[in-house]
């Protein structure tokens, strides 16, 4: 069974920084492209970022370029996602997602990261 | 960046009637290696998305042969043809052609 488990949310004060982790398992991790999209409370879905199999191209919604950093561990089959300077517009559930036929065809439970003083 | 446009917002339909969902993007979607990498996803209160659709008209695995899609370049339509109490919620078109990756902003389906 294709499972991608997300953790490391939490509350974190605006310029902090927080590290989000994404475990996958039931399939080959190394053969799929990797996505963090993310929903503010009572809002729609947001792409963030990508990843693809070796880690060497990553994109950015523009709204995180340069604050944020995709990377995957295939030796671990875990996707992370680092997110420094963090601003209170970044409050949501954070979801890791599987890709193939370009789209996300797997979705974590997701996690909710708050930033609040 | 592609901007994805869903009408309508909010869609009442009644138990076994059909529904319609339009996505509308800013660019085309065709991607230079032929393929349209635009996917329609549903997400019920308090649950992940779960993908419906990819590349515009292929049912992913275990979705019913009730919903259905279609569309080219930049119009793009999910259709249901009977709605179902199970499939309430919010619907969602994703484009992945072009970088960054945008979604639509949602058409919730609720029954009358």
């Amino acid at each position: 069974e294709v499972q991608v488990v997300d953790s490391g949310g939490g509350l974190v004060r605006p310029g902090g920084s927080l590290r989000l982790s994404c475990a996958a398992s039931g399939f080959t991790f190394t053969s799929f492209w990797m996505h963090w999209v993310r929903q503010s409370p009572g809002k729609g879905l947001v792409w963030v970022s990508r990843i693809n199999i070796d880690g060497s191209v990553t994109n950015y919604a523009d709204s995180v370029k340069g604050r944020f950093t995709i990377s995957r561990d295939n030796a671990k089959n875990t996707l992370y996602l680092q997110m420094n300077n963090l601003r209170a517009e970044d409050t949501a559930v954070y979801y890791c997602g599987k890709g193939g036929y370009g789209a996300v065809t797997a979705w974590g439970q997701g996690t909710l990261v708050t930033v609040s003083s | 960046e592609i901007v994805l446009t869903q009408t309508p917002i909010s869609s009442p339909v009644t138990l076994g009637q059909p529904a319609s969902i339009s996505c509308r993007s800013t660019q085309s979607l065709l991607h230079s290696d032929g393929n349209t990498y635009l996917s329609w996803l549903h997400q019920r209160p308090g649950q992940p998305p779960r993908l419906l659709i990819y590349e515009i008209s292929n049912r992913f695995s275990g979705v019913p042969d009730r919903f259905s899609a279609s569309g080219a370049g930049t119009d793009f339509t999910l259709k249901i043809s009977r709605v179902e109490a199970e499939d309430v919620g919010v619907y969602y078109c994703m484009q992945a052609t072009q970088s960054p990756c945008s979604f639509g902003q949602g058409t919730k389906l609720e029954i009358k």
